[in-house]
């Protein structure tokens, strides 16, 4: 069974609209991260959380916003969406705040903006 | 800020032959130094760590060696297989406050049989 979830696995959106990704987590860790990956860049960090307070935040745009509603849920909520803003979004977590512990990736999410 | 560079895009070898991938880093502190493997349609997977206690990390075959004085941590392999195909990233922890992963940029490594 999966221990991370990613929903959906492929999204398509127009630009300016608005859309969440999805992220659940089965491992029982307390820090939750969302990262990007897109042709233009490689895997780029953009949140982090613990017990479900941010706890770093390299994302210029106030556009992205992570929804933490439980423990094991780090959702992220982009709006005014641009075709810049296509790529895929990964979430992981950790067992504990902290780079040093393993994070555990999950499939991704794959954003298209038209 | 902490930075990884990865400056091969692409590897191409047959089965059995040796793997090498070069990664240089910078930082400030101390780091903790990992590779992480990719295949299509997967999240990256941790597959070796090392800190600047143990210096070397070995999995699956896979080793690497932080080297602090040329400030590189080289991943090698004695002979691959066709399953090793994937996309291999180098990255750091960060080490202001630990909460993220800089990686670098990626070496696409294709094994043929």
């Amino acid at each position: 069974d999966p221990k991370i979830i990613q929903k959906p696995k492929y999204l398509v959106a127009v630009t300016g609209s608005e859309k969440i990704l999805i992220c659940e987590q089965y491992l029982g860790h307390n820090a939750m991260y969302w990262y990007r990956q897109s042709a233009k860049k490689p895997l780029e960090f953009m949140f982090s959380y613990s017990y479900q307070k941010l706890m770093d935040n390299q994302t210029a745009s106030s556009r992205f916003q992570p929804q933490s509603s439980k423990k094991n849920h780090l959702d992220l909520q982009i709006t005014a969406l641009k075709p810049d803003d296509s790529a895929t979004y990964f979430c992981a977590s950790s067992q504990a705040a902290g780079g040093a512990a393993e994070q555990f990736f999950g499939p991704g999410t794959r954003l298209t903006v038209l | 800020g902490d930075s990884v560079t990865q400056k091969q895009g692409q590897v191409t070898l047959s089965e059995d032959d040796f793997l090498f991938i070069n990664c240089t880093y910078s930082t400030t502190t101390y780091p903790t130094l990992l590779w992480y493997v990719q295949y299509p349609g997967q999240g990256p997977q941790l597959l070796l760590k090392v800190t600047t206690a143990n210096n070397k990390g070995i999995s699956r075959g896979f080793e690497a060696t932080y080297d602090k004085g040329t400030t590189s941590f080289h991943l090698q392999k004695a002979s691959v297989q066709e399953s090793d195909s994937a996309v291999y990233f180098c990255a750091l922890v960060d080490g202001t406050g630990g909460y993220k992963v800089v990686f670098g940029s990626g070496t696409r490594l294709l094994v043929s049989p």
